[in-house]
């Protein structure tokens, strides 16, 4: 499976919203909702953030929240904090595990 | 608290081998699948070997079919990844992750920060 396509960067400030793109095909993302954002910040351990497209593990702040229409599932922050400033990647976990290929989001 | 901490990694030379180990604690280690994930140096995340909790299912990506082999030690909670022929494209940070289930889901809930493998003559 190819890698899902997100936007290299991104930027917002404090306050604001900003949507995260991550396009795939009708095999991953348009076909399933087996749907996985995750974060990174530099040296530290990625962080589950969004999992079946719009759920939020335990602790992940009601700030962050996904969605999904036909092949393009999108990750929103509103809210944006300084701690948000962090590399986030999508993922599809139907059949063999599929990354995109990370977006740098920029807190201004 | 779950805790997944990696070792093994260094600076190695190509053709080489080594053990990459990812000590768990804070969770019912058995109970769970693993899975490791590398990044490349300034690139992204990319899924490499995934184990059942039993250990008797294992899934490797294609790039590694034939030099990884992934294993788990029951006794001691500890997930391992061998590779042999090591290549300059290996080099990468390793991430150990812990999957929400007893099958290979891949869908991953837990991580390690990572041990960096360099591969360099």
């Amino acid at each position: 499976q190819s890698a899902l396509t997100q936007p290299p960067s991104a930027s917002g400030s404090p306050g604001q919203s900003v949507t995260i793109s991550c396009t795939g095909t009708s095999s991953d993302i348009g076909g399933y909702n087996f749907v996985s954002w995750y974060q990174l910040h530099p040296g530290k351990a990625p962080k589950l953030i969004i999992f079946d497209v719009t759920k939020r593990p335990s602790g992940v702040p009601d700030r962050f929240s996904g969605s999904k229409s036909g092949n393009t599932a999108s990750l929103t922050i509103s809210g944006l904090q300084a701690e948000d400033e962090a590399d986030y990647y999508c993922s599809s976990y139907a059949g063999t595990l599929t990354f995109g290929g990370g977006t740098k989001l920029t807190v201004l | 608290e779950v805790q997944l901490l990696e070792s093994g990694g260094g600076f190695l030379q190509p053709g080489g081998s080594l053990r990459l180990s990812c000590a768990a604690s804070g969770f019912t280690f058995n109970n769970y699948a693993m899975t490791w994930v590398r990044q490349p140096p300034g690139k992204g995340l990319e899924w490499v070997s995934s184990i059942s909790g039993s250990g008797g299912s294992t899934f490797y990506a294609d790039s590694v079919k034939g030099r990884f082999t992934v294993s788990r030690d029951k006794i001691k909670h500890t997930l391992f990844l061998e590779v042999i022929s090591l290549r300059a494209d290996d080099t990468a940070i390793y991430y150990c992750a812990k999957d929400v289930d007893f099958t290979v889901t891949t869908l991953l809930d837990n991580w390690g920060q990572g041990t960096l493998v360099t591969v360099s003559s």
